[in-house]
């Protein structure tokens, strides 16, 4: 099982680009969460989807947009980037039957905007 | 105040002492993560407990929900256990809704 895989692992993008960063979830699970983690700071939730929805968003803009595939993969999309959106990408998949079942963590996507 | 408080912020041992961290929680919640992030980000999950006590190995993990406080504790500390350690807990009392990080406690083993 190679858990929760998150590509690229590293990126370099120019303000104004738009940007798209990838995750397999673990296998067996159904619900995928991205979160930000900002150098020195605690990962910020930005959205869950779940069965090909958005079901939850934290205060993030517009600019951060997402999807989730049938396979329950899922991407997320920044649009006209900014320098403060440097940070670590996190996604953590998680499965939705049973209420209580661990978060399991992929290892990140650097973004680093210039 | 934040929603999910942890102490230390930093902890600096020596190789074999037995560490505690700690965290405090506003919210209600039906359960708490502990999770183990090291340098490069990559968050291992630790623990989630939504009673009592839990141990794997060297780590224990115990919950105490009326007093909204958790603990995590190694014993014979080793320089690899030196990472951030975060506590997180949902933000309703679905176990998997969106998660609250606390701000980390960064510890070091020095051997």
């Amino acid at each position: 099982d190679a858990g929760v895989t998150q590509s690229p692992t590293h990126l370099i993008k120019t303000r104004g680009q738009q940007v798209t960063l990838r995750c397999s979830p673990k296998s067996g699970h159904d619900t995928v969460s991205w979160y930000q983690q900002a150098l020195g700071q605690g990962p910020q939730f930005i959205f869950q989807y779940y069965e090909e929805e958005e079901r939850q968003r934290g205060n993030f803009p517009d600019r951060f947009s997402g999807h989730q595939f049938p396979n329950y993969s899922s991407e997320l999309n920044v649009n006209a980037l900014l320098l403060g959106d440097s940070a670590l990408y996190l996604c953590a998949s998680s499965l939705e039957k049973g209420a209580r079942t661990e978060a399991f963590f992929g290892q990140g996507t650097r973004l680093t905007v210039v | 105040k934040n929603e999910v408080e942890q102490s230390p912020q930093n902890l600096t041992a020596q190789e074999g002492e037995f560490i505690t961290i700690n965290c405090s929680y506003s919210v209600g919640i039906s359960a708490l993560h502990w999770l183990q992030q090291h340098p490069g980000g990559g968050i291992v999950s630790l623990f989630m407990l939504s009673s009592g006590k839990k141990k794997h190995g060297r780590l224990i993990a115990t919950i105490n929900i009326q007093e909204k406080h958790s603990s995590l504790h190694i014993t014979a500390s080793h320089p690899r256990d030196s990472a951030v350690y975060i506590c997180a807990v949902p933000r309703s009392n679905f176990g998997n809704e969106k998660l609250t990080f606390g701000t980390g406690t960064r510890l070091t083993i020095i051997p």
